[in-house]
């Protein structure tokens, strides 16, 4: 799988949009990005995934370049509760069940009143 | 998504006992799970990939004869630390893949006196 780089923290204010990036310029063609965070002491809770269009839903939007090599993870209207972990892996998709993720280090969020 | 529980969510034990986790898919029949490791302040490991009815596999470094993983229905496995010893202290996560996306447990935190 190929590797990511992330900010290793982030602050951002409380109802203002967070915006999360993440280089990932060896990305193959196959391999799909996903985002993940934790929330200090659970599992890791699945955002969002895309291949190489604009992905959005309840939680947030991912924003992924022409090129692939790079991505945002956008969360509209951050609250306190969306201060956490945040981790961009990419890997295969498709459906393959053998295919585990591999964590970096991710971005830790701070979201401040 | 996919919902997973774990346990028991947290756990206290002397060195030397064992201790077993269990994983379980509430909504779907799972053929692989993964079993991840985090220690305070590092990114989650993964230590095996857990498949149902036959032997799991391990990542490098990680022992199999001392973490047991049973993976024995579509929707439970489980992993036994045996002769735990406080360096075994950490936070065990499991995971499932479902319809392209891992979805994790709430995660179980072993403490070894």
């Amino acid at each position: 799988d190929a590797k990511t780089t992330q900010p290793p923290s982030m602050d951002c204010a409380e109802g203002r949009a967070a915006n999360l990036p993440c280089n990932h310029s060896t990305i193959s063609g196959n391999e799909y990005v996903y985002w993940y965070r934790q929330i200090h002491s659970q599992g890791p809770q699945y955002i969002i995934h895309g291949l190489k269009n604009n992905e959005t839903n309840e939680m947030a939007s991912l924003i992924i370049t022409e090129d692939r090599k790079s991505s945002t993870l956008i969360l509209p209207h951050a609250t306190l509760r969306d201060t956490a972990v945040y981790y961009c892996i990419v890997r295969v998709g498709g459906g393959n069940a053998g295919n585990m993720l591999t964590f970096g280090g991710g971005t830790r969020l701070m979201v401040k009143p | 998504g996919a919902v997973v529980s774990q346990h028991p969510s947290r756990v206290i034990c002397k060195s030397g006992t064992s201790v077993k986790i269990e994983c379980r898919s509430l909504d779907f029949q799972a053929t692989t799970m993964f079993w991840y490791r985090q220690f305070p302040k590092q990114s989650l490991m993964l230590m095996a990939t857990s498949n149902e009815g036959s032997k799991a596999t391990y990542e490098q470094g990680v022992e199999k004869d001392k973490f047991l993983i049973n993976h024995a229905s579509l929707t439970l496995s489980t992993l036994t630390v045996t002769s735990a010893h406080p360096e075994d202290s950490s936070f065990y996560i499991c995971s499932l893949e479902h319809t392209d996306t891992q979805y994790f447990g709430p995660g179980t935190r072993l403490t070894v006196l």
